[in-house]
C-alpha cells in the first residue's frame, strides 16, 4: 500500500555496526508494528506501537530498540547489528479499532556480513 | 506466550487441485486474520473471523475458525497459478493485546 513506505528496501551493513530503519504511515493509524521475516519462522513480532511515545516488546525483541516521537514514523535500530539478524523486515500498522487488518510496507531486505 | 502453528510448511499442488492449510493456536483467540504474500512482496489482508464455529467465503476461497476459537483453516478450491505464494494466519489474544502473533505460514505452489 503507498500509505505505508519502508526504507532502505536493501541494506547491507558489517557486524557491529548501528543501523536503522525507517518506517513512515499516512494514514495516522494508531498502532504500527515491526516484524521480522526468516524462512521456516514466519513472521515474528519485534516491537509494537499503541501510539506516540507508547511502544512494547514483541516476540523477538533482543538487539533492538525502537521509538515513535511522531505517529507516523517508527524507526527500528539494530544497536550492533550481527549476523543473525540477517533478515527481511516489514513495518505494519493498523488503524485503532480491533479488528482492523494490518498494512504492510514493502520490505526492507538487511544483510549482515 | 502465545503460539501460533500452521501445517503444512510446504505445498505442491497441480493446477485445479484443492489445498487447505491448518493453523493452531496455543491459547484461544479473540479474532484470527488471514494474509497471502507473492513471491517477493509484502503480506497482504486477505479476510477476517471472530465468532466461534465462523465460515465465510471468498470466491474459490473458504475459511473457517474453530469452535473453541483456537484453530481455523483456509480451503482454495480447483487452485489455479495466481494462488501461488505463502499464506499466514495471525491470531489476536484475549488478554486486551492488540499485538496479533502470525503462523510460520503454508507456501503453496501450483504447477501448471
Amino acid at each position: 500500500d503507498a500509505g505505508i513506505t519502508q526504507s532502505p528496501r536493501y541494506k547491507i551493513t558489517e557486524t557491529g555496526r548501528q543501523v536503522t530503519l525507517m518506517c513512515h504511515q499516512t494514514w495516522s493509524h494508531s498502532y504500527m508494528f515491526w516484524y521480522r521475516q526468516d524462512l521456516g519462522h514466519g513472521l515474528r513480532l519485534i516491537y509494537y506501537s499503541a501510539a506516540a511515545d507508547i511502544t512494547d516488546k514483541g516476540e523477538v525483541p533482543d538487539g533492538y530498540v525502537v521509538s515513535r516521537s511522531k505517529t507516523e514514523n517508527f524507526p527500528l535500530t539494530l544497536e550492533s547489528a550481527t549476523r543473525s539478524q540477517t533478515s527481511v523486515y516489514f513495518c505494519a500498522s493498523r488503524a485503532g479499532t480491533l479488528n482492523s487488518p494490518l498494512h504492510f510496507g514493502n520490505g526492507t531486505r538487511l544483510t549482515v556480513t | 506466550g502465545q503460539q501460533v502453528m500452521q501445517i503444512p510448511q510446504y505445498q505442491h499442488v497441480q493446477e485445479g487441485e484443492d489445498f487447505t492449510t491448518y493453523c493452531n493456536s496455543s491459547t484461544t483467540l479473540s479474532n484470527i486474520q488471514w494474509y497471502k504474500q507473492r513471491p517477493g512482496g509484502h503480506p497482504v489482508f486477505l479476510i477476517q473471523l471472530v465468532k466461534s464455529g465462523e465460515v465465510k467465503k471468498q470466491k474459490r476461497l473458504t475459511f473457517q475458525f474453530g469452535e473453541a476459537k483456537k484453530n481455523s483453516s483456509l480451503h482454495i478450491t480447483a487452485t489455479q497459478t495466481t494462488d501461488v505464494g505463502t499464506y499466514f494466519c495471525a491470531g489476536l489474544g484475549t488478554s486486551g493485546t492488540y499485538k496479533y502473533i502470525f503462523g510460520t505460514g503454508t507456501r503453496l505452489k501450483v504447477l501448471a
